[in-house]
């Protein structure tokens, strides 16, 4: 079956050092691959995609993410992290009729 | 402003009851979607709606049923035959005229049963 993982549960980063949210998919043909975030009791909100062309994503509030064939990794970077950034991101794929469907989602926590 | 509109916020079940929970969109989207959230599971599809009149089961449709009468609406109502129904639901939509477009969500309803 075709999925997307995050490893991990929770990931804490000192505000100011490089953030990486990680995931890692497994889907026929060519993925579209997408990042959201979301603030507690909040909706998500979308922070970028990737369909096809540059590896290199960049998204909204300075964040980007680079997509890995060979590694089928689509994680999530950011160079230097704010308190503002703490919230749980999800990775998701595009499985038809713009069906998403979700990893488990990682915390991240951001300490000032 | 344009966006998409849940209501309400926070919703009470008793059990055997149903509840409907509210979507309403004014971004002239065709596709509308509904997830479910718990802790830890990420989202899971519901029901989705691609155009007035027509909608599809999701990944976890049974207890839930929807209709889709207007474009801009698209209820959800949680029936009494959903075992555990406590969650939060996230309605969504779509341009579906553009490829692999992001999707745009609402600010959640959650249910509880008490």
């Amino acid at each position: 079956a075709q999925s997307v993982a995050q490893p991990e549960d929770q990931v804490n980063v000192a505000e100011g050092n490089p953030l990486t949210v990680k995931c890692t998919y497994s889907v026929s043909g060519n993925p579209y691959l997408f990042w959201y975030v979301q603030y507690p009791n909040r909706g998500l909100q979308f922070l970028l995609k990737y369909i096809t062309g540059d590896n290199l994503v960049k998204g909204s509030y300075g964040f980007e993410a680079e997509f890995n064939k060979s590694q089928t990794s689509f994680h999530l970077k950011k160079p230097s992290a704010l308190v503002s950034d703490s919230a749980l991101y999800f990775c998701a794929f595009n499985y038809g009729n713009n069906r998403l469907a979700f990893g488990k989602g990682n915390q991240v926590v951001v300490i000032p | 402003d344009g966006g998409i509109t849940q209501s309400p916020k926070y919703l009470f079940r008793k059990e055997g009851q149903n509840v409907t929970l509210s979507c309403e969109q004014n971004l002239n989207h065709d596709a509308m979607y509904w997830y479910r959230q718990d802790p830890g599971q990420g989202l899971r599809l519901i029901y989705y709606s691609q155009i007035v009149n027509d909608f599809q089961k999701g990944d976890i449709a049974e207890g839930y049923s929807v209709s889709r009468e207007k474009k801009e609406s698209f209820p959800l109502t949680v029936t009494s035959a959903q075992k555990n129904p406590t969650a939060f639901y996230l309605c969504a939509s779509i341009n579906s005229r553009s490829m692999n477009t992001e999707a745009f969500f609402g600010q959640g309803t959650r249910l509880t049963v008490v």
